[in-house]
């Protein structure tokens, strides 16, 4: 069962940044965060994880709290072809070979 | 490299037949996943394979549907017979030994 908490839509104008925020209160010590998003008819594609720290790749940064039960992708300029559903992802293991996928959010870029 | 690659793209097919999916994972990756998607709603996963092994069915509802990943390489989702519920989108994924899995583009069946 899905283990994370998404809004389940949201707006970004585009060339601003787009903060996408998670829940995941129950998440263990050793469970790690991940990010996918599926753009239209298209297989989930993978963002982003992890556990503690912040980080941070050529598609965007994840912000996890201290307490590790929220975090926050960021896109930090937002282009039309961003618009997706993301989802937040808590998975047992660093392969991310147990994870379960929720609602998600989605996210529109207007121009 | 090749990317996941699923067949086939959409499937039309009357209740109570027979369906089958296949799933070509990138080489060299050992886990597979299928799962299925319905229309709003994000994946739910059906099935995890490790090599030839199904480590995770859980979630698989036996009554109707099997899979098989014979030489722990392609695979295959069957269906049998079919419901008009089991319209959607089957997605396999594959894991290699990093961190990211990657996803076929889904085969969308539709059940009249």
């Amino acid at each position: 069962d899905a283990k994370t908490t998404q809004p389940p839509s949201m707006d970004c104008a585009e060339g601003r940044a787009a903060n996408l925020p998670c829940n995941h209160s129950t998440i263990s010590g050793n469970e790690y965060v991940y990010w996918y998003r599926q753009i239209h008819s298209q297989g989930p594609q993978y963002i982003i994880h992890g556990l503690k720290n912040n980080e941070t790749n050529e598609m965007a940064s994840l912000i996890i709290t201290e307490d590790r039960k929220s975090s926050t992708l960021i896109l930090p300029h937002a282009t039309l072809r961003d618009t997706a559903v993301y989802y937040c992802i808590v998975s047992l293991t660093n392969t991310g070979n147990q994870f379960y996928f929720g609602t998600g959010t989605s996210l529109t870029v207007i121009p | 490299e090749a990317g996941v690659v699923q067949s086939p793209r959409y499937k039309i097919i009357e209740k109570k037949q027979p369906v089958a999916f296949w799933c070509n994972p990138i080489s060299g990756h050992n886990t597979l996943y299928w799962y299925r998607q319905n229309l709003g709603q994000g994946p739910e996963l059906l099935i995890r394979y490790e090599n030839e092994e199904a480590v995770d069915d859980s979630q698989l509802p036996k009554d109707r549907f099997s899979a098989e990943r014979l030489k722990g390489v392609d695979s295959t989702l069957k269906i049998q017979p079919a419901e008009l519920g089991d319209s959607a989108v089957y997605l396999c994924a594959s894991l290699g030994r990093g961190t990211e899995a990657f996803f076929g583009q889904g085969t969308r069946l539709t059940v009249v």
